[in-house]
């Protein structure tokens, strides 16, 4: 099956440091990354959407500055959260989908990043 | 039985019995429907997917039954397992778009 790879899966920093996630599909092209967040007991909250070789999409109330994606190929996606405050300090999910024209088909899940913000 | 908390609904079962989780959609135009399981720490997991010109599939152990009418989904895992035990989450796509919107999520906790 679809394989999408996150990394790292768990990081400590301290404020103001950068911090970059990376997402990666193993076993397919990904023309199309999501990335979420997701905070304790509540669901998943779209960031952004990237489409490969483009800018990204970013939903209402997401700073582009502050959360920066960079969608250079097929198979990667990351994702950069520069000045990392405390208030950042979440739980990162990326997502890619395979296939272009093809409306139906499920997204697969990287295994998330914790963002420890001190 | 089940809860609803401050934030996540809560399904109780014991092992061995039948599952039955809920979600209600909200958008009329959805016509791709998935289901996936989260388990803690983790990302979530694709279980099963219907299309909205189907009202039933049948997965391993897993069935989703969609209800177009009434805007309603459900997904029934028999003789749940310890290791069923996750947060659920439904998931609905307008047609044309491949963007989901998710449910809030069910908490399941089987009991040996």
């Amino acid at each position: 099956g679809a394989v999408v790879s996150q990394h790292p899966s768990w990081v400590i920093c301290k404020s103001g440091t950068s911090v970059k996630i990376e997402c990666r599909s193993l076993d397919f092209q990904a023309t199309t990354m999501f990335w979420y967040r997701q905070f304790p007991k509540q669901s998943l909250m779209l960031m952004a959407t990237s489409n490969e070789g483009s800018k990204a999409t970013y939903e209402q109330g997401v700073e582009k500055d502050k959360f920066l994606i960079n969608h250079a190929s097929l198979t990667l996606s990351t994702l950069t959260v520069t000045s990392a405050h405390p208030e950042d300090s979440s739980f990162y999910i990326c997502s890619a989908r395979e296939g272009r024209g093809h409306i139906d088909q499920p997204q697969h899940f990287g295994d998330g990043t914790r963002l420890s913000i001190l | 039985g089940e809860s609803v908390g401050l934030h996540l609904p809560t399904l109780s079962v014991q092992e061995g019995d039948n599952s039955i989780i809920n979600c209600a959609y909200s958008n009329s135009a959805s016509d791709y429907f998935i289901w996936y399981k989260q388990e803690s720490g983790k990302g979530p997991q694709f279980i099963i997917d219907i299309r909205s010109n189907m009202d039933k599939r049948q997965g391993q152990r897993v069935t989703v039954l969609l209800n177009k009418t009434v805007k309603h989904l459900s997904l029934q895992i028999a003789a749940t397992q310890p290791g069923d035990s996750a947060v659920y989450f439904c998931a609905e796509m307008p047609g044309g778009s491949y963007i989901p919107t998710f449910g809030r999520g069910t908490s399941l906790i089987v009991h040996p």
